[in-house]
């Protein structure tokens, strides 16, 4: 699949487990993004990698752990989560240079914390 | 700092009526501006951008910077149209691009 894939697309885990999410981007793009998508915040940015260097935490709880060991991969690795945190999260990826070039989305993958 | 403003959650319209999704920025630099659309079970994608100045399924948007807005319109709305649409900000600081949504508009058009 081109564009941006995301593994798995639905997980189903316990609040003492630990889990990773999976984002994979055949883009050529060089930033990559991970989103939460919930019904009281509808886009929510977490991290912002840029040449696979962090450089936008936005203030999210450290049971949610973001990687980025390439430009192409993203990972957001979770453990000891709450119910709250149930919800769709989203990555994206872009290129960082030029103007006009728009963000694109996996399908994301829908978290339920039980 | 960047925000961008959807002021309705919701709209609903009829078929076949006017729409309009309206969307405002605060942004001190030159913005660049999107639409996303989100279509049920599909993933967020790209409707349009203000500089290509294009209209994309029947829907434009001009940006406007003295009432710093970037309204989405279509003259008559179909079935189809019925999503969730993002209206976002492109913004670059410390040599990175950010890309600021805002809190999206459901769109239901009414057979």
């Amino acid at each position: 699949e081109t564009g941006v894939t995301q593994t798995p697309r639905h997980l189903v885990m316990g609040m003492t487990n630990k889990k990773s999410l999976k984002c994979e981007q055949h883009l050529g793009h060089n930033a990559m993004y991970w989103y939460k998508q919930s019904a009281k915040k509808p886009l929510e940015l977490m991290f912002v990698y840029s040449l696979e260097e962090r450089v936008e935490n936005n203030s999210v709880p450290s049971r949610f752990s973001p990687e980025c060991p390439n430009s192409s991969h993203l990972f957001l690795h979770l453990h000891t989560l709450q119910p709250e945190d149930s919800a769709l999260y989203l990555c994206a990826s872009s290129r960082q240079e030029g103007s006009g070039t728009e963000a694109f989305f996996g399908q994301g993958t829908r978290l339920t914390v039980v | 700092a960047q925000r961008v403003t959807q002021p309705e959650k919701l709209l609903s319209v009829f078929k076949g009526a006017p729409v309009e999704l309206k969307c405002n920025y605060s942004y001190s630099g030159s913005p660049e501006l999107f639409w996303y659309v989100q279509y049920s079970r599909q993933r967020l994608q790209l409707l349009l951008r203000h500089i290509s100045r294009e209209s994309i399924k029947g829907f434009t948007a001009d940006l406007n910077k003295g009432e710093t807005s970037f309204h989405l319109k279509k003259p008559f709305a179909q079935e189809e149209d019925s999503a969730m649409y993002y209206c976002a900000l492109i913004a670059y600081s410390g040599g990175y691009q950010k890309v600021t949504f805002g809190t999206g508009t459901k769109l239901q058009v009414i057979p």
